[in-house]
């Protein structure tokens, strides 16, 4: 089955800087990679998701790029601010069967 | 507002206990899902369904069952609950499509 990896596990940043998290992916029959934020005691929600026939995709402040090849993907988020602050997971989704593979989460902590 | 709900929010069961969480739509979507959240870890497919007549089982299976009752509710239970089986869960939902997970509240679950 699909396994994904996402690093780094904890990502500390001063507000106003560009944060970056990494995911990888097993499986290249992998089309629809989203990313979902999740503040303290809260559900997840949906941020972002790009879909395999396209590279990069921008929401404001937030992007995320796909290279199919390496199997990557990665979220940008650029000028920080501290509501940033909560844990992003990753995820890929393996054609046909759409249930979702998580990473294991990345705490980002924006400082004031 | 359309959404997914999860009972109970909280529980505390002794081990061997059979306990049965619930989960309820008003989104219309055909897919639903449970999931299992660990401190640190990311989110672990249990069982997922496509519709009425359709179970699935994901990577942690084991020890738990679910009953789809209908479309709009899908339930997990816990046939003999045990300490390490002590987590959030949550229930989420797809339309056909697939794409996007809408999730519930979450129930945190403690086996003593």
């Amino acid at each position: 089955g699909e396994n994904v990896e996402q690093h780094p596990s904890t990502l500390s940043v001063q507000e106003g800087d560009s944060a970056v998290i990494k995911c990888t992916y097993s499986d290249s029959a992998s089309n629809y990679f989203p990313w979902y934020k999740q503040e303290l005691g809260k559900r997840p929600q949906l941020i972002i998701d790009i879909r395999s026939n396209v590279g990069e995709k921008k929401d404001q402040r937030i992007a995320v790029t796909l290279n199919k090849t390496a199997k990557h993907f990665s979220l940008h988020i650029t000028e920080t601010q501290p509501e940033d602050s909560a844990v992003y997971f990753c995820a890929a989704s393996p054609a046909g069967r759409r249930a979702l593979t998580f990473g294991s989460g990345t705490r980002l902590q924006v400082q004031p | 507002d359309a959404d997914v709900t999860q009972t109970p929010r909280n529980r505390i069961t002794k081990t061997g206990k059979r306990i049965m969480l619930e989960c309820s739509q008003t989104k219309g979507h055909d897919r639903m899902y449970w999931y299992r959240q660990d401190p640190g870890l990311g989110l672990q497919l249990i069982y997922y369904s496509f519709d009425v007549k359709d179970i699935n089982k994901g990577e942690i299976s084991d020890g738990y069952s679910v009953s789809r009752q209908a479309q709009a509710k899908f339930s997990l239970s816990l046939e003999s609950a045990i300490p390490n089986q002590t987590a959030l869960y949550f229930c989420a939902t797809s339309d056909v499509v697939g794409y996007e997970q809408y999730f519930g509240p979450g129930t945190r679950l403690t086996v003593t």
